[in-house]
């Protein structure tokens, strides 16, 4: 089985600061990472995945994620963020070695950034 | 490509009341799940299919849910005698088999209230 743990519910963040957003995954097998963001009234878009490789990944607005294997991590990154990151994150895992691709979310961190 | 296409994107029905959604997944996508976001927590698995077989179903798809994907292509969720603990939003996504590990497109979901 596998299970994420995302600590904080809501984040809130002056513009132009930097951010963090824990993510802490559990499993008996290797995983593919993954963060996905949802804006208001929308469904959910790939923010950025790991895969094998470099453990730091990022996306193409300014986030970066770093997998951790030794503390079980995937934390969320920017360094400056904008209003328009204002948005629910979750963190995603699945197995890498059977056929369903099934993903095991957390329970989303809420950003929001104050002007 | 017009992503993944949900309808309808609300649906207000009275308790025990039969629903029906629908999915059309990305035309070239062979895998498509069904998952349920409750408030306040990150999207649950419920069904997958690859092209028109179900292979698996979550518990948490009582037997008042079916889903279906006649011909490999869109999928139907119906839940039977509705009760006030179905509403949540309804998501679908699709993947494509070959390219594991690339996450999914997922899309706008259907918000279901049940009064």
């Amino acid at each position: 089985a596998q299970s994420v743990t995302q600590l904080d519910s809501q984040v809130p963040v002056f513009e132009e600061a930097p951010v963090e957003l824990r993510c802490n995954y559990s499993s008996s097998v290797s995983v593919y990472l993954f963060w996905y963001v949802q804006y208001p009234n929308q469904g959910l878009q790939l923010l950025l995945k790991y895969l094998s490789g470099s453990t730091l990944v990022e996306s193409i607005n300014g986030f970066e994620a770093e997998f951790n294997k030794s503390q079980t991590s995937f934390h969320l990154r920017k360094p400056s963020v904008h209003i328009s990151d204002t948005a629910e994150y979750f963190c995603a895992v699945s197995n890498t070695n059977f056929g369903n691709e099934k993903l095991t979310f957390g329970t989303g961190t809420r950003l929001t950034i104050i002007p | 490509d017009t992503g993944v296409s949900q309808n309808p994107r609300h649906k207000i029905t009275k308790r025990g009341q039969n629903v029906t959604f629908r999915c059309d997944p990305i035309s070239e996508h062979n895998r498509l799940y069904w998952y349920r976001q409750t408030l306040g927590q990150g999207p649950e698995f419920l069904t997958y299919f690859q092209n028109e077989a179900q292979l698996e179903k979550s518990r948490l798809l009582s037997d008042r849910f079916s889903a279906e994907r006649p011909k490999g292509s869109f999928s139907t969720l119906e839940i039977q005698r509705t009760e006030q603990g179905d509403s949540a939003m309804y998501l679908c996504a699709s993947s494509l088999s070959r390219q594991r590990g690339y996450g999914y497109t997922f899309g706008s979901g259907t918000r279901l209230t049940v009064v």
